[in-house]
């Protein structure tokens, strides 16, 4: 079974600085999606950013992106120009499945509480 | 906003009694995804569906039953409840089976009294 481990309970950034959260996960299959939700106190879970682990590039997505490891099953998500909305907690999740009988499901990381420092 | 909804919003109740969520998917979206997020257990994936049929179960309990109606709603059932079984209760929908992203719901906060 897969496992995602985040390894960092809380962090805190100054506004405008940049942060970077860790992510590691544990997965015997090649190809495969990675996922960071963002949840703020609303409890909305917010798509932040994804990646194809066949795609050799790192995605972007405004001011987050991410570091692919995949040798070393590492995916970490940093945050540029952090601001105050950025306060949240962020789940790092990997989609595990079967292609073939269609099923498929996510797997999340324990979270990292980001607070954003004015 | 995401464009799955869920209701109700919030459900107090009491251990012994039996809830029923509801989930509308984005429009398009087939298949529909139930998560547990819990203080002890963290986000759990509970079960699929895919154009109302059954694809891939996690951790639900036996107690626990869901269905995807022909309309593509999906509503999860949650029966003789005990004091754990509070918690945030997402759903999530995609467009496709194969289609990599979850969008999640607002949530159903469950509490047990």
């Amino acid at each position: 079974a897969q496992t995602v481990t985040q390894s960092q309970p809380e962090m805190s950034v100054q506004e405008a600085e940049t942060v970077t959260l860790s992510c590691t996960y544990d997965t015997s299959e090649s190809d495969y999606y990675l996922f960071w939700y963002k949840q703020p106190p609303s409890r909305q879970m917010i798509l932040v950013i994804r990646q194809e682990a066949y795609k050799q590039q790192n995605a972007t997505e405004n001011r987050f992106s991410v570091n692919f490891q995949k040798a070393a099953k590492s995916f970490s998500l940093k945050i540029s120009d952090s601001q105050l909305g950025d306060a949240a907690m962020y789940f790092c999740a990997y989609r595990s499945g079967d292609t073939l009988a269609g099923s498929y499901q996510l797997t999340f990381g324990k979270g990292t509480k980001l607070s954003v420092i004015p | 906003d995401s464009g799955v909804t869920q209701t109700p919003k919030h459900l107090i109740t009491a251990t012994g009694q039996r809830v029923t969520l509801r989930c509308s998917p984005r429009s398009g979206d087939l298949s529909v995804y139930w998560y547990q997020q819990s203080l002890d257990q963290g986000l759990q994936f509970l079960i699929q569906y895919y154009n109302g049929e059954e694809r891939a179960k996690g951790n639900i309990l036996e107690r626990f039953s869901a269905q995807q109606f022909p309309d593509l709603h999906s509503e999860l059932n949650l029966s003789s409840l005990e004091l754990g079984d509070s918690a945030l209760y997402f759903c999530a929908s995609s467009v496709e089976v194969g289609e990599e992203t979850q969008y999640f719901g607002p949530g159903t906060r469950l509490l047990v009294l």
